[in-house]
Formats: structure tokens, sequence, C-alpha cells
């Protein structure tokens, strides 16, 4: 699988957005962009993924550039609640095997 | 759906006793279950990957007689820490993967563990 690399730490006002961003440069063309959060003590949690269309749900944005080498997680109104760590994964999809997380991106979402 | 349980969400035990952590998808079969551990400030480390009905296959450097990894149903899988020591405490995370829906893993919601 790609490696990824993101910012250690990233802080947001309250209510705005927040943008996260991946690098994903040797990303193949079977590999899908995942991200996942991991609030303190709690197991991750499925955000959003995409493969080369932007794609919403009702948590996020996903971003994705044209040679698909970087990505963006938007967070449209931040709240408290998502600070978090957060994980960009770039693996094949419906493949099953190991996910391997890589440092992540701490979010402080502040008052 | 898509839901993982693990149990126990806490547990204390003495140095040289062993732990049994249960990890069952609620909704959905689990062919391949992993194992997670991970130290205060650090990323999910891969421990292991859990097969129903076979072997499971473990990370270099994971002790394979320590950490004792059984799937032996399509909806449970269990680590047990043995001869558990002080070094061990960490907290243990589960996943299950699953192939529809493009969620593909459904993660527990984690086992600490703290050997005293």
């Amino acid at each position: 699988d790609a490696k990824t690399t993101q910012p250690p730490s990233m802080d947001c006002a309250e209510g705005r957005a927040a943008n996260l961003p991946c690098n994903h440069s040797t990303i193949s063309g079977n590999e899908y962009v995942y991200w996942y959060r991991q609030i303190h003590s709690q197991g991750p949690q499925y955000i959003i993924h995409g493969l080369k269309n932007n794609e919403t749900n009702e948590m996020a944005s996903l971003i994705i550039t044209e040679d698909r080498k970087s990505s963006t997680l938007i967070l449209p109104h931040a709240t408290l609640r998502d600070t978090a760590v957060y994980y960009c994964i770039v693996r094949a999809y419906n493949q099953g095997g190991k996910l391997i997380f890589g440092q992540g991106t701490e979010l402080s979402v502040k008052p | 759906g898509a839901v993982v349980s693990q149990h126990p969400s806490r547990v204390i035990c003495k140095s040289g006793t062993s732990v049994k952590i249960e990890c069952r998808s609620l909704d959905f079969q689990a062919t391949t279950m992993f194992w997670y551990r991970q130290f205060p400030k650090q990323s999910l480390m891969l421990m292991a990957t859990s097969n129903e009905g076979s072997k499971a296959t473990y990370e270099q450097g994971v002790e394979k007689d320590k950490f004792l990894i059984n799937h032996a149903s399509l909806t449970l899988s269990t680590l047990t820490v043995t001869s558990a020591h002080p070094e061990d405490s960490s907290f243990y995370i589960c996943s299950a993967s699953h192939l529809e829906g493009g969620y593909g893993y459904t993660f527990g919601s984690g086992t600490r563990l703290t050997v005293v």
C-alpha cells in the first residue's frame, strides 16, 4: 500500500472549516483514499473514502487532486467533538487485507 | 450496520496472569479480523491478522506464543495475552473486514489493559 504523509497537528476554530491535507504521491491506479479518525481512547471511526472524484457525506468532504497525489479532508463546520487524530490511508478497494496506520494529524478544535 | 463489539473495555490484571479479549462482529460475518496495539501518543500498530478457521498471521516482532489469537467462528476472534507483564499494558483494538458499502473495516471500541 502507498505511504501517506500528514502534518502532525493542526488547530481549527469552532464553527470554521477544518481542512486536513494528505500527500500520497506513490498511489497506484487501483488504490482508494480512506479517512478514519480516532477520538481519544476509542477505536477508529470511518469517515469517507474516494478514488478520484470528490466525495461528500454527512460527515465530511474529500477532495482528491487530478493527479491523485494528494487529497484534503474537509470538515465544513468543525465542532469541539471533532477534536481527534485523523488518519489518511490509501489501499486497494474491496480486497480485504491489513490496514496500516501512519501517524495521522491531531486536530484540535478550539472555542 | 457493521458493528464490532469488543470486551472488556478495561481490565487490570496481575503480572504473570493471562487475559482474554473478545472481538465480535454483531451484524455481519467477518472471515478476517485484525488486532492492533496502541501506546500513549502513538499510532495503531498492527499485531496480527486473524482468519476464521486457520492460524493467525503475526507481524514481525510480535510474539505469537505471548499473544494467542483464536478465530473459531465467523463472528468471534479472541486475543489472549499470556503471562502478562507491565510492559504489555496498552490499548488493544480489534477490527473486522467487511466488503459491503465501501466501509471496509469497522473497529471495536478498544480494551485498556493494565498489568500491575
